[in-house]
């Protein structure tokens, strides 16, 4: 089994509709992000989490929100999506210590298209 | 803020050495990541500079200059297997998040 697992791997959704994408690990890390990756713009931060009480906006955080249900388990929703969400979405986990933060493990991504 | 720019495509050849820059602009400064990701894929580490100097792992080699807020990544003896996207990644200080450049596109022909 995968270290960090993301589900679904795909989904197609239409616009205005609430979505959730799952990402849950066994590295046993504490930190854990998400990115979104679109074409040409690298990967951008969406939020990041340090442990269960703590949550932390990233560089494009409006239109989403996320939830740190345990220490394995973040999810990320889109309340209300809208076309230019259309993206790969991918959920990473890392170390707690300073450079143990720059070894991030990405999991296999989740690839959003809302219509 | 927190910017890193590095060249958007890069080719080169079979056996050959290719060099990709990273120049970054930030706050803070806890070290440089790069991470590499094939077509689709996950992305994956592949190196962390935290002090200045080379680094190397095999055939990747990753260097950081603190003063000229400049770092690398040289791969050496190319093989088609290393055509991948390319990603310089910053810490901009402690109990925050990596930032990533918009990636660098190497294409390895034979």
């Amino acid at each position: 089994d995968a270290d960090v697992t993301q589900t679904p791997r795909n989904r197609i959704t239409k616009t205005g509709k609430r979505i959730m994408l799952e990402c849950s690990q066994t590295k046993g890390h504490d930190r854990m992000y998400w990115y979104r990756q679109d074409p040409g713009l690298g990967l951008r931060l969406i939020y990041y989490s340090f442990d269960v009480k703590d949550i932390n906006k990233g560089e494009i955080s409006d239109g989403y929100s996320v939830s740190r249900q345990a220490q394995a388990k973040f999810s990320l929703s889109l309340e209300s999506a809208i076309p230019n969400q259309t993206a790969l979405y991918f959920c990473a986990t890392s170390d707690r210590d300073s450079s143990g933060a720059n070894v991030l493990t990405f999991g296999a991504g989740s690839r959003l298209t809302v219509l | 803020g927190q910017s890193l720019e590095q060249p958007s495509e890069v080719t080169a050849v079979e056996g050959a050495i290719v060099q990709i820059n990273c120049t970054y602009q930030t706050s803070g400064f806890y070290g440089l990541s790069w991470y590499q990701q094939h077509d689709g894929g996950a992305p994956t580490f592949l190196s962390y500079n935290a002090l200045d100097g080379l680094e190397e792992t095999g055939r990747f080699s990753s260097f950081l200059s603190r003063s000229d807020s400049y770092g690398y990544l040289l791969l050496q003896e190319l093989q088609m297997k290393d055509s991948a996207s390319y990603f310089c990644a910053a810490l901009r200080e402690a109990g925050t998040a990596l930032i990533f450049g918009k990636g660098t596109t190497l294409s390895v022909s034979s």
